[in-house]
């Protein structure tokens, strides 16, 4: 069965600086990965997602995810971080019949 | 477009009671996907209706039941309400199974007291 692993339960950064956040997934077959941003008390905005294709993938608001497969990784990413981008990100992957698992996710705070 | 529409957004119950969630879909999607998220388990999958019928299934209890109408809205139901039932219920709608693509409403909110 398919599983994802966030490894970081809290980011801080300064903003204007870059961020990364990890994602690591187990999955048999290649998987359906995406991202999704959650802020509080609202559903789920899909940031970005990779299906087969160009393993560096450009999503909204100025993300970016690279797949890799040897790693089994998808990791986020965004060269300047915005106040606005302080929410809970979770990567997710999926095996194409919409039964998504989740990671447990990443709160991202922004220090001014 | 509009949206997926999760109707209530908040919902107060008591132990032993049962409630029932909405979830309108995008128009023009037929597919339903519902998840529970907790703060100590996270976003769980709980089934995905297509087509008024159930395809997949998570691992909840059998307390925990679907269905879609023709019109592919969905409705959740859980019986026998418990404590740890409280949650953010999300609904999610894609355009057919094996879309790429899930659109999550604002979610229902339960309190079980």
């Amino acid at each position: 069965a398919q599983s994802v692993t966030q490894p970081d339960i809290h980011i801080t950064v300064s903003e204007g600086a870059s961020l990364e956040l990890r994602c690591n997934y187990s999955y048999g077959a290649t998987p359906y990965l995406f991202w999704y941003v959650q802020s509080p008390g609202q559903g789920l905005q899909l940031l970005l997602k990779y299906f087969s294709g160009d393993t560096l993938v450009q999503g909204i608001k100025g993300f970016e995810a690279e797949f890799k497969r040897s790693q089994s990784s998808f990791n986020l990413r965004k060269p300047s971080v915005h106040w606005s981008d302080a929410a809970e990100y979770f990567c997710a992957v999926g095996d194409g019949n919409n039964d998504m698992r989740f990671g447990a996710g990443t709160r991202l705070t922004v220090k001014p | 477009k509009a949206g997926v529409t999760q109707t209530p957004r908040y919902l107060i119950k008591t132990r032993g009671q049962q409630v029932t969630l909405s979830c309108s879909p995008i128009s023009g999607h037929r597919s339903v996907s519902w998840y529970q998220q907790t703060p100590g388990q996270g976003l769980q999958f709980l089934f995905e209706y297509f087509s008024e019928t159930q395809r997949n299934k998570g691992n909840f209890p059998g307390r925990f039941s679907g269905r879609q109408f023709s019109n592919s809205r969905s409705e959740m139901n859980v019986s026998t309400l418990e404590l740890g039932d409280s949650a953010l219920y999300l609904c999610a709608s894609s355009l057919e199974r094996g879309a790429t693509e899930a659109f999550f409403g604002q979610g229902t909110r339960l309190t079980v007291v």
